[in-house]
């Protein structure tokens, strides 16, 4: 059974930092990773889709790696603006048709 | 173009009480997944339709939950008998395809009383 987690739950930073948020998952046979963004009351913002047969996907300040023979996923976020505080979240495809299973989220903040 | 929408927005009910949540997906997407969202936690998959039929409902928690989508547009997640944990949001997302990228919707809050 395919299981998420997130490291760290929360992370507070200045703004102007980089930053990286940790995902892992414990089945390595995976169809594609997903990151999301979810706004407080909002729904779900897709940033970044890897494929399994890819590395990394780079969305402007935003890039994502993947090693799935480690179970490692990781985003890093160049420049943090206080626009970028909310909850991300990694979600690990099980199966062909991208059934996704979710990590609790890191809740980020950054202050001016 | 318009993106997932899903109505009501908020509901409240009472215990033992029948809702209905509904989502209209992106056009064209053959592709529609429900999730469950409780408070800090991420979302639980519920169940995945591939037009208008359900190839995945192994994440329904009980008999008490049913979703239908017969023209292989629209959904409707049917809750029967509501329990104060089914209280949640419940979230709609669809894809091109069942390999593509997932568009969630705003999602329903649902309490039960």
């Amino acid at each position: 059974k395919q299981e998420v987690t997130q490291i760290p739950a929360a992370l507070s930073v200045p703004e102007g930092e980089n930053l990286v948020l940790n995902c892992s998952f414990t089945d390595s046979a995976i169809y594609n990773l997903q990151w999301f963004r979810q706004d407080p009351g909002k729904g779900l913002t897709s940033l970044l889709l890897i494929q399994s047969s890819q590395r990394e996907q780079t969305s402007g300040r935003l890039n994502a790696s993947l090693d799935k023979s480690s179970g490692r996923s990781t985003l890093y976020i160049a420049a943090s603006q206080p626009g970028d505080s909310a909850t991300y979240l990694c979600a690990a495809s099980s199966g062909g048709y991208n059934k996704l299973i979710f990590g609790a989220g890191t809740r980020l903040a950054v202050h001016p | 173009g318009a993106g997932v929408s899903q109505t009501p927005s908020n509901k409240v009910t009472e215990k033992g009480k029948y809702v209905e949540l509904r989502c209209d997906p992106i056009s064209g997407h053959t592709a529609l997944y429900w999730y469950r969202q409780s408070l800090g936690q991420g979302p639980e998959f519920l169940i995945y339709f591939q037009g208008t039929g359900a190839a995945d409902d192994s994440g329904l928690p009980n008999d008490r939950f049913f979703a239908v989508r017969p023209e292989g547009s629209v959904s409707t997640l049917k809750i029967q008998r509501t329990e104060r944990g089914d209280s949640a949001v419940y979230l709609c997302a669809s894809s091109l395809s069942a390999s593509e990228t997932q568009y969630f919707g705003p999602g329903t809050r649902l309490l039960v009383l």
